[in-house]
């Protein structure tokens, strides 16, 4: 079974810069997540996706960040205009549904100089 | 309020050896699970073991157990027989509410294992 796929692994851009991160969960998760996680810190979640509907955006910097999630499948997270702090790993989870862990993709690592 | 506590920022361990790595939670809400993750240097979040509130026994899978203490409220991940690929970031978490789809993992802050030959 294909595990999580996240892109691109690496990035650096400069401040004011956009990026994008893309992740295909695992075939059949109906359940999408986005964590960010600095350096020396605990991931967080950013936004968690039910098929292609929002549960929880509560924590995403919604005047910098957005994500989609179309058609339920694969999401698109996307940072615009960057800023230093934004420094990070965009990790992307899946699960399956109601009990059980999140699978996770190896992460997006973002440098903003 | 932090709601899960990992208190190690690192441990030591020698090989063949066991290794408790501690976690404490805060909720107000019958219905929880605990989770451990390991996250080696490669980066990727590996599912470890899993307790839910209601489980009369403690979880175990393999080399990990989970020493679930609910009064307490601390669910520490033991490590029997570590192992030198054991060295990693490990990550206690817990998902809150009932058992449905819209689960949230909160994370605590990890305490980075070292295992020495």
């Amino acid at each position: 079974e294909a595990g999580v796929a996240q892109s691109p692994r690496y990035k650096i851009i400069e401040k004011r810069q956009s990026v994008a991160f893309w992740c295909n969960p695992i075939s059949g998760h109906a359940t999408l997540y986005w964590y960010q996680q600095i350096l020396g810190q605990g991931p967080k979640l950013l936004i968690q996706f039910q098929n292609n509907g929002v549960v929880d955006d509560s924590q995403l910097p919604k005047d910098r960040f957005s994500a989609e999630r179309l058609k339920g499948v694969d999401s698109t997270l996307k940072i615009q205009p960057a800023k230093l702090e934004d420094s990070a790993v965009y990790l992307c989870a899946s699960s399956l549904g109601v009990i059980g862990e999140l699978f996770f993709g190896e992460g997006s690592r973002l440098t903003v100089l | 309020a932090q709601k899960i506590t990992q208190t190690q920022p690192g441990m030591f361990v020698q090989e063949k050896e066991a290794v408790t790595l501690d976690c404490t939670y805060d909720t107000s809400d019958p219905s929880y699970g605990l989770f451990w993750y390991k996250q080696p240097s490669s980066g990727e979040m590996i599912f470890l073991i899993y307790q839910g509130s209601y489980d009369q026994q403690n979880a175990t899978e393999g080399r990990y157990s989970l020493n679930f203490q609910k009064a307490r409220k601390s669910a520490n991940l033991v490590i029997s027989a570590s192992q030198l690929g054991d060295s990693a970031m490990y990550f206690c978490a817990m998902r809150e509410g009932r058992n449905t789809g819209f689960q949230k993992l909160v994370f605590g802050t990890g305490t980075r294992l070292l295992v020495s030959p």
